[in-house]
This record gives C-alpha cells, sequence and structure tokens, in this order.
C-alpha cells in the first residue's frame, strides 16, 4: 500500500517571501499522479497543482510550482511571494493509475501554513 | 455553475440513529467518493462508486453505507454501527479517465448529541 508523509506539522512565512512544503511518498509503482490540495478554514478541498509521475518536468500554476524527485519519491511544493489568502493546510496525495486499483486518494497528514503580515 | 453540493452543513445524530448526508454533482462525473477527516488528519476513503448502481468499500466502510442510483447523487448514510461518527465529511467526485483529478464538495460536520 502506498503512503504519503508530510513531516512539517506546521509552518509559517513571512508576507510575500516564499516557502517551500515537503512531502516523501512511498509505492512500488511507476505510473501514478501526485497533487498539492489546499482547505483553508471554510474547509473546502482545493485543488492546487497536478503532477504526472511520467513527466519530467516539474508543474507550475502561477506562484504554486512542485519540485519533485521521482527516485527520491519526493514531491515539495513552492509558493512564491506568499500572500494572506494562502494560509490553510496543505494536503499531499497520491493516486495511483493501476487499473486494479481503487483509485483512491492516499493523503498526507498535512501542514498548517500561516502567513505573516 | 458547476459544482458539488453537500448537505446538510452541520448535522447532529442521537444515539442509536441512522442519518443520511446529501452529495449531488453537475459536473457530469461518472465516479464519486466519500472521505472522512478527523482532526489533525488527512481524508480516509469510505466509499466509492465508478458508476451508476455499483459501488466499493474504501478503508474506513464500517458503519456506513451508500447508494448510486443516479449518477448525480451519491448519498451517504451513518448507521448506528458507527461508534465514533463525530467528523468532516467530504464528497468528491472526477471522471473516469486521464488524471481523473477529484473536486471536492464544502463538506459537513456531523455531531452527536
Amino acid at each position: 500500500a502506498q503512503t504519503v508523509t508530510q513531516s512539517q506539522p506546521e509552518m509559517s512565512v513571512q508576507e510575500a517571501e516564499t516557502v517551500t512544503l515537503s512531502c516523501t511518498y512511498d509505492t512500488s509503482e511507476s505510473d501514478y499522479y501526485l497533487f498539492w490540495y489546499k482547505q483553508p478554514p471554510s474547509r473546502q478541498m482545493i485543488l492546487v497543482i497536478r503532477q504526472e509521475a511520467y513527466k519530467q518536468q516539474n508543474a507550475t500554476e502561477n506562484r504554486f510550482s512542485v519540485n519533485f524527485q521521482k527516485a527520491a519519491k519526493s514531491f515539495s511544493l513552492k509558493i512564491s511571494d506568499s500572500q494572506l489568502g494562502d494560509a490553510a493546510m496543505y494536503f499531499c496525495a497520491y493516486r495511483s493509475v493501476s487499473s486494479g486499483s481503487a483509485r483512491q486518494l492516499t493523503f498526507g497528514s498535512g501542514t498548517q501554513l500561516t502567513v505573516l503580515p | 455553475d458547476g459544482g458539488i453540493t453537500q448537505s446538510p452543513k452541520y448535522l447532529f445524530r442521537k444515539e442509536g440513529q441512522n442519518v443520511t448526508l446529501s452529495c449531488e454533482q453537475n459536473l457530469n462525473h461518472d465516479a464519486m467518493y466519500w472521505y472522512r477527516q478527523d482532526p489533525g488528519q488527512g481524508l480516509r476513503l469510505i466509499y466509492y462508486s465508478q458508476i451508476v448502481n455499483d459501488f466499493q468499500k474504501g478503508d474506513i466502510a464500517e458503519g456506513y453505507s451508500v447508494s448510486r442510483e443516479k449518477k448525480e447523487s451519491f448519498p451517504l448514510t451513518v448507521t448506528s454501527a458507527q461508534k465514533n461518527p463525530t467528523a468532516f465529511y467530504l464528497c468528491a467526485s472526477s471522471l473516469r479517465r486521464g488524471p481523473e483529478t477529484q473536486y471536492f464538495g464544502p463538506g459537513t460536520r456531523l455531531l452527536v448529541l
């Protein structure tokens, strides 16, 4: 079974600065998807960014980018020019593409990000 | 607007009572999912359905039941057999092709009286 680990329960960043959230995962599969979701105080899960394992190029969405290291099974999220609205719980998630899998998302335990004005 | 709706936002359950959480989507997604979130933890899968009239148990299905009679709807019943139902429940849906990215509803907070 796959596992996802987020080793930083809490992090803080100064407004306009850059912060990196860490995520590692364990899998024996070669093809899969990785996601970062954001959960603000409203508690709705919002997709931030997605990475296909077969793509070497790191995904980017505006101020959000990832550092995907497949051999190291690492998938960190970098937030540039942090804004107050970025304050939230961030979850890393893994999804198998195996035809026999449940297609479910396996989540890490989350990192609570505080943005300081 | 397309999206996923969940109701109610808050739900109170008495001991021994069954309660049903609603989840509706108008995204024309084939697959739907129910997750449970406890404080300080990530989400855990309760049930999922990839097609109408078919569903499978997730990691923590005991004490829960679902139905999928319509593509748009995937209600979750929390039965009296679920001894610790207090949690935040999230419904999600996805297509069944490509990355199958899951999109989430706003959630239902269930509390036991």
